[in-house]
């Protein structure tokens, strides 16, 4: 049993398509994090939210608290983008996370 | 800040030898984490610390021991190394409550032949 599922787990872009990343989970959440892990690097956390939406830069996550459903958007994909991108949900207000397996975007010049 | 620091990055073992992954973390929070990461499967918990002098243990804790002497370190403990500890290890910290924005070290790469 998955608490965390995304979906696509592989997706290929061309350069400057809008990209969608969905994440659903079946716990009660007290935060959605976005992760992203370039190749053979470490993890950044790139989104904390509970509720609505938060944009950075070409970057933006929504979330639908009723629906248990979260979306990565990035805007004008570039080849920098292409990394393992990783939905968490976090329950309660200490250490208790759920990861999903990732999704790993390849964006071809 | 240096924030959450990892060593080593790389390491290669033989089966039943042990060692010490260190991590540590200069921002003061109280929450630190171990994790592993395998291909095909989400990150997944070995231990954690919710302070100094209080650690428990996650998802996959066998074959490993932690310990938090200080607010700053959460070394882990390999007793005596597995062919199935090969895994890329994560440190992380966060400082809990509402703000759980998890910061993540490096990495550590491990082989255990």
């Amino acid at each position: 049993k998955n608490e965390v599922e995304q979906s696509p787990q592989n997706l290929t872009a061309q350069e400057g398509e809008f990209i969608t990343i969905n994440c659903s989970y079946s716990v009660g959440i007290s935060a959605l994090h976005w992760l992203q892990q370039h190749p053979g690097g470490g993890i950044v956390s790139l989104f904390m939210l509970s509720s609505g939406k938060k944009k950075h830069g070409r970057l933006i996550a929504t979330i639908n608290i009723q629906e248990k459903h979260s979306s990565l958007h990035i805007t004008a994909s570039h080849p920098r983008d292409s990394a393992v991108y990783i939905c968490a949900a976090s329950v309660g207000g200490g250490n208790q996370f759920y990861f999903g397996t990732g999704t790993s975007l390849t964006v071809i010049p | 800040n240096a924030g959450v620091t990892q060593t080593p990055k790389f390491q290669v073992l033989k089966t039943g030898q042990s060692m010490t992954l260190q991590c540590a973390q200069d921002m003061n929070h109280e929450y630190m984490s171990w994790y592993r990461q395998d291909p095909g499967m989400g990150l997944r918990l070995i231990h954690y610390s919710v302070g100094a002098g209080i650690t428990d243990q996650g998802e996959v804790p066998n074959g490993y021991n932690v310990s938090r002497s200080t607010t700053e370190d959460f070394p882990l403990r390999l007793l005596s190394a597995a062919p199935s500890q090969t895994s890329v290890y994560f440190c992380a910290s966060n400082q809990g409550g509402t703000n759980n924005e998890q910061f993540f070290g490096p990495g550590t790469r491990l082989t255990v032949l």
